[in-house]
């Protein structure tokens, strides 16, 4: 079974660019995480997908960040203008539906700087 | 305790030697407690989901134990490895989430031969 797939791996920006990150999840999986790792904290949700509707943005900077997931299938996130406190590991998740004790199966990230 | 909290943040093993740390989590609307591996340049990999008071689990040579009342979730490697090497998440899941996780900052290990 192919696992979460994301790209860029890594992308380096100035501050005002934009930059799209994009994900693949796992083949049936309903549900699609994004996460934001800053160096030195854990990993905080930004967006959370059912299918193609949106379940949780309450952490996601909305007047910079974006996100979609088109089909129910892959999704990408947006960041446009970014600023020097975007940088971080973004990380996608997928998982078979959000309830019980389903696994949330990780991407190997993206890891932005924004200089 | 509002936030999940893992102790320490950073430790150094000799490799053979075995080894644990923590992780603090409210003990109010408890659903599970997830422990994920992550290792440079990798996708997070899941350990573990617990979900019972008194849970144990074990996978070769990590285990994890767990206790809801108190909030307290303690992770074990016996006689570590170099591959060990890892940071070592903890995410909380509440009974008033959809599946949202809230994770620690995480314990460093690192295994010296």
């Amino acid at each position: 079974e192919a696992g979460v797939a994301q790209s860029p791996r890594y992308k380096i920006i100035e501050k005002r660019q934009s930059v799209a990150f994009w994900c693949n999840p796992i083949s049936g999986h309903a549900t699609l995480y994004w996460y934001q790792q800053i160096l030195g904290q854990g990993p905080k949700l930004l967006i959370q997908f059912q299918n193609n509707g949106v379940v949780d943005d309450s952490q996601l900077p909305k007047d910079r960040f974006s996100a979609e997931r088109l089909k129910g299938v892959d999704s990408t996130l947006k960041i446009q203008p970014a600023k020097l406190e975007d940088s971080a590991v973004y990380l996608c998740a997928s998982s078979l539906v959000a309830g019980g004790t389903y696994e949330q199966y990780f991407g190997p990230g993206t890891r932005l700087t924004v200089t | 305790i509002l936030n999940v909290e893992q102790s320490p943040q950073s430790l150094h093993v000799q490799e053979g030697d075995s080894t644990n740390f923590t992780c603090s989590f409210p003990s109010s609307n408890f659903y599970a407690l997830h422990w994920y591996r992550w290792e440079t340049a990798k996708s997070p990999e899941a350990l573990f989901v617990m979900t019972l008071n008194g849970d144990e689990k074990k996978k070769g040579r990590i285990s994890a134990t767990l206790n809801t009342k108190e909030g307290y979730s303690y992770l074990y490697i016996k006689g570590s490895q170099p591959e060990d090497s890892a940071t070592y998440l903890c995410a909380f899941r509440g009974t008033d989430s959809w599946g949202k996780l809230q994770f620690g900052a995480g314990t460093q290990v690192v295994v010296t031969p």
